[in-house]
Parts: C-alpha cells; sequence; structure tokens
C-alpha cells in the first residue's frame, strides 16, 4: 500500500476560494514532497519540506507538517481555473531510499 | 533548457511484441525512475537507478527491465507486453534518491 494517503480524493470548488488538501503518513520521514500533475502530463514538483520544518509558502502555496501527527497540509490560496489538476504527496521514509507517492486529491477549480 | 524528455510521447505496440521507451536528460543528475501510471492511481515506482546501481521494486514483474548506458540516458524495456500494461510510464530524475524529482511529459502506452 502506498505510503500518503490523501484527503480529500477529490475537491471541487470555486475560483477565489481557497483549496486544503490533506496527506497522512505512517512512518519517520526525512522529508515530503509535494506534485502537481495536468491531465495526461509529468508530475511538476511544487514544495519539499524537510521534517525539521513546520511550514514553507511559494507564491500561493502553503505547505505545513506535522510530525507528531504524520500529516501534511497543501494550501492554495485564491484558486484559478488553471489550478484544475491532480495533487500528489510523496514521502521519504528514513529505512527506504526513495519517496512514495500517495493516491492524490483531484482538485476542479470552477472559473 | 535543461530538462527530462521522454520519447515517444505516444506509444502503439501489439500483445507480446517487445517495446522500448526511452528517456534522457541533461541535468546531469545522478539517479534516474521509471514509473507507472494507470488512470486516476498514483505513479508506482518500478526501479530506479542511482548511478550505475540499479535498485528493482519487489513487486516489479519480470517482463520489464531497464538499462542506462550512461549518465544521460534510461531504458525501459517491456519484453512482452499485455494488455495490462497499457499506462502512462513516467521517467523522473533527481541529485538524491529523496530528493526533488523532476519528471519528464511520460509516454502513454497502448496495447492492442
Amino acid at each position: 500500500s502506498q505510503q500518503g494517503e490523501e484527503d480529500p480524493q477529490a475537491l471541487s470548488i470555486q475560483e477565489g476560494e481557497n483549496a486544503t488538501m490533506n496527506c497522512s503518513y505512517k512512518t519517520s520521514i526525512n522529508n515530503l514532497q509535494w506534485y502537481r500533475q495536468n491531465s495526461g502530463r509529468g508530475l511538476v514538483h511544487l514544495i519539499l519540506i524537510r521534517s525539521n520544518e513546520r511550514e514553507k509558502h511559494s507564491g500561493r502555496l502553503r505547505v505545513t507538517l506535522d510530525t507528531s501527527k504524520k500529516s501534511s497540509s497543501l494550501l492554495i490560496t485564491a484558486s484559478r481555473a488553471a489550478d484544475t489538476a491532480s495533487y500528489f504527496c510523496a514521502t521519504a521514509d528514513t529505512n527506504a531510499g526513495k519517496s512514495t507517492f500517495g493516491d492524490g486529491t483531484t482538485l476542479t477549480v470552477k472559473p | 533548457d535543461a530538462m527530462v524528455i521522454q520519447n515517444p510521447r505516444y506509444q502503439v505496440t501489439q500483445f507480446g511484441k517487445p517495446v522500448t521507451l526511452s528517456c534522457s536528460q541533461t541535468l546531469n543528475h545522478n539517479v534516474m525512475y521509471w514509473y507507472q501510471q494507470k488512470s486516476s492511481q498514483a505513479p508506482k515506482l518500478l526501479f530506479h537507478y542511482y548511478d550505475k546501481d540499479f535498485n528493482n521494486e519487489a513487486d516489479t514483474p519480470d517482463n520489464f527491465q531497464s538499462r542506462r548506458p550512461n549518465t544521460s540516458f534510461c531504458f525501459l524495456d517491456i519484453r512482452s507486453p499485455g494488455l495490462g500494461d497499457a499506462a502512462m510510464y513516467l521517467c523522473a530524475t533527481s541529485t538524491g534518491d529523496q530528493e526533488t524529482q523532476y519528471f519528464g511529459p511520460g509516454t502513454r502506452l497502448l496495447v492492442l
């Protein structure tokens, strides 16, 4: 099974609203990464947050990490139709030489 | 521009006919990955190379093989494609095996 589990599986909002996606995981991690995938395309890296960090920002994106709860959230503020995509978290397990992707959240932003 | 390139973007093959997908990178990254992604699912890691060291995932079928002749190129060979192998195949690179991954656009494989 995947290390990361994302919630919700699907999210539909109006343009201008904020979108929040969550990722939960089971083991100790070195870092957690968020990626975006537009339909039929490759994944694009958004943010990497290390286990000793609690929050990171990039433009309209805000990522938090709570290692005590083994969870992370991705907040997209003031969403746009172009934000419509699938969003995946990937966790870098401290005992594995790789990162493992969660099942993703499909975000639809209606104009 | 530095990037990860996958060729072809679309590949049609016949059931049982060997097919090779290619990936090249200009990032000079140590690590190269191959993922299989089926519709509405997470990317599934098939294998990865750290330099020349090959790491196969335990549940990757024997039907899937890989070659990395040099830093820049990595190939995915599917020896006898079945209908269940129809998927998007994604190549990615990174500087380390738990660092940010840079993905190519993917090759969509159709098996007839």
